[in-house]
């Protein structure tokens, strides 16, 4: 079955504490982004990446890092985590080309974050 | 500027009523591709349809059905005989081809089914 797998689902973790959520794609994808959801504002890029190696800031990318040393693998760490990145988030993945089957983003089942 | 607007906060309906949720976008380019997605009470976010900017041919799928409609820059969503199952969050959300391929959501519409 094609999945995008996050993990953790849900997580708790005090301001400072490092943290990795960890994302995973069985469909050969190119293409990976992280997203964070906040009320009243929608979902909003964090990070993204074109292939392995290859990764680019989104809109709100303060206080975040990524890294794809693998194509199936994109995490997503907080190294110094605040309050304010409590949310809930959403990693992606799609493929790359001028297909219209390329356009679609297949989203993981999310994760809340709280940051006491 | 890129953005899409989702002037509905919350809506809520009593089962069986028709519901339309309103989606307003705004891009420079011609080619674009526009989404609804639905997030259910478990949080998980199901993609329900896409539309690329040269098709604004109207689709129905069973009670849902979408409007397209590049003059007035919308992309309307309705429910027809609403039920219960259909209380979520619904998201617009609009592509388009630069680098990022980012999706540009609206700040979704939080729709209550009440039996």
């Amino acid at each position: 079955e094609a999945q995008v797998t996050q993990n953790p689902r849900y997580l708790i973790t005090v301001t400072g504490k490092k943290l990795t959520v960890t994302c995973s794609q069985n469909m050969n994808h190119e293409y990976m982004s992280w997203y964070r959801q906040d009320p009243g504002l929608g979902l909003r890029q964090i990070y993204y990446s074109m292939n392995v190696e290859v990764t680019d800031k989104g809109d709100v990318p303060e206080g975040y890092k990524v890294s794809r040393k693998e194509k199936r693998n994109f995490p997503l760490i907080l190294e110094s985590p605040s309050p304010n990145q409590t949310s809930l988030y959403f990693c992606a993945s799609k493929g790359l080309g001028t297909g219209e089957r390329n356009t679609e983003a297949f989203f993981g089942q999310g994760t809340r974050l709280t940051v006491v | 500027a890129q953005k899409v607007t989702q002037a509905q906060t919350e809506i809520s309906v009593v089962e069986k009523e028709d519901v339309t949720l309103d989606c307003v976008y705004e891009t420079r380019d011609t080619t674009y591709y526009l989404f609804w997605y639905k997030q259910p009470p478990s949080g998980e976010l199901v993609f329900l349809i896409r539309r690329n900017s040269f098709d604004e041919q109207n689709e129905i799928s069973g009670r849902y059905s979408w409007n397209f409609q590049k003059s007035t820059s919308s992309f309307n969503f309705t429910i027809t005989a609403s039920q219960v199952v259909d209380s979520a969050v619904y998201f617009c959300a609009l592509m388009f081809r630069d680098s990022s391929y980012k999706l540009i959501f609206g700040s979704g519409t939080r729709l209550l089914v009440r039996p």
